[in-house]
């Protein structure tokens, strides 16, 4: 069973135009929020975060909204650049307890900026 | 700072051989963790340490063995390997636990004939 899900695989949007990748979480557990980049060949690296006590985060081109009671988050990216194409992931975990779990991973969507 | 650092790149194995992948961290991080990666899904943790001498499962552990005798190591154990463990494999490190932002390694790509 999925806890964390990805639905769109992939996404195409115009250079300089608003990228929004979504996210949808079953477990009401999660209170931590993270967004992943990965490139062909590399590791996942880091983007940006949300906490459940937040409903925005930004820096700088990338913001991410929560909405608890959806259970949802976006990302957005504005405006998009061709280096924006990549896999996005979104993952989840329960910060408040303190443990190392680890994420959960939803499947990623691959972001494609057509120039 | 290499960060996290994964070997091999590439191998290829026989079913029913074994082999250890390698994973290094010099951010001196007490949390570190293996992931798999299987095509078109989401990365799933198979282990993970708190700190030198201690570690414990993740999602999806069978078939693996780990060991950490030193902050900076976190070697990943396959003994019998089959052709369900074909996958990418990526470690991380993280300096806090409870989901803080992990450090990926490049990832070590395994296939089993």
């Amino acid at each position: 069973d999925q806890q964390v899900k990805q639905n769109s695989p992939s996404l195409s949007v115009q250079e300089g135009r608003i990228s929004i990748l979504n996210c949808d979480y079953t477990n009401s557990m999660f209170d931590y929020f993270l967004w992943y980049k990965k490139y062909p060949a590399e590791g996942p690296t880091f983007l940006i975060s949300i906490s459940s006590i937040k409903d925005k985060n930004e820096d700088g081109r990338f913001t991410v909204f929560l909405n608890k009671s959806a259970k949802h988050l976006s990302l957005h990216i504005v405006p998009s650049q061709p280096g924006d194409s990549a896999v996005y992931f979104c993952a989840a975990s329960v910060y408040s307890g303190g443990g190392a779990d680890g994420l959960t991973f939803g499947k990623g969507t691959h972001l494609i900026i057509q120039p | 700072n290499a960060g996290v650092t994964q070997t091999p790149k590439f191998r290829i194995l026989k079913i029913g051989q074994s082999m250890t992948l390698q994973c290094t961290q010099d951010m001196n991080h007490n949390y570190m963790y293996w992931y798999r990666q299987d095509p078109g899904m989401g990365l799933k943790l198979i282990y993970y340490s708190v700190g030198a001498g201690i570690t414990d499962k993740g999602e999806v552990p069978n078939g693996y063995n780990v060991s950490r005798s030193t902050t900076e190591d976190f070697p990943l154990r396959l003994e019998l390997a089959a052709p369900s463990q074909t996958s990418v494999y990526f470690c991380a490190s993280s300096s806090q636990g409870g989901g803080n932002e992990q450090f990926f390694g490049p990832g070590t790509r395994l296939t089993v004939l």
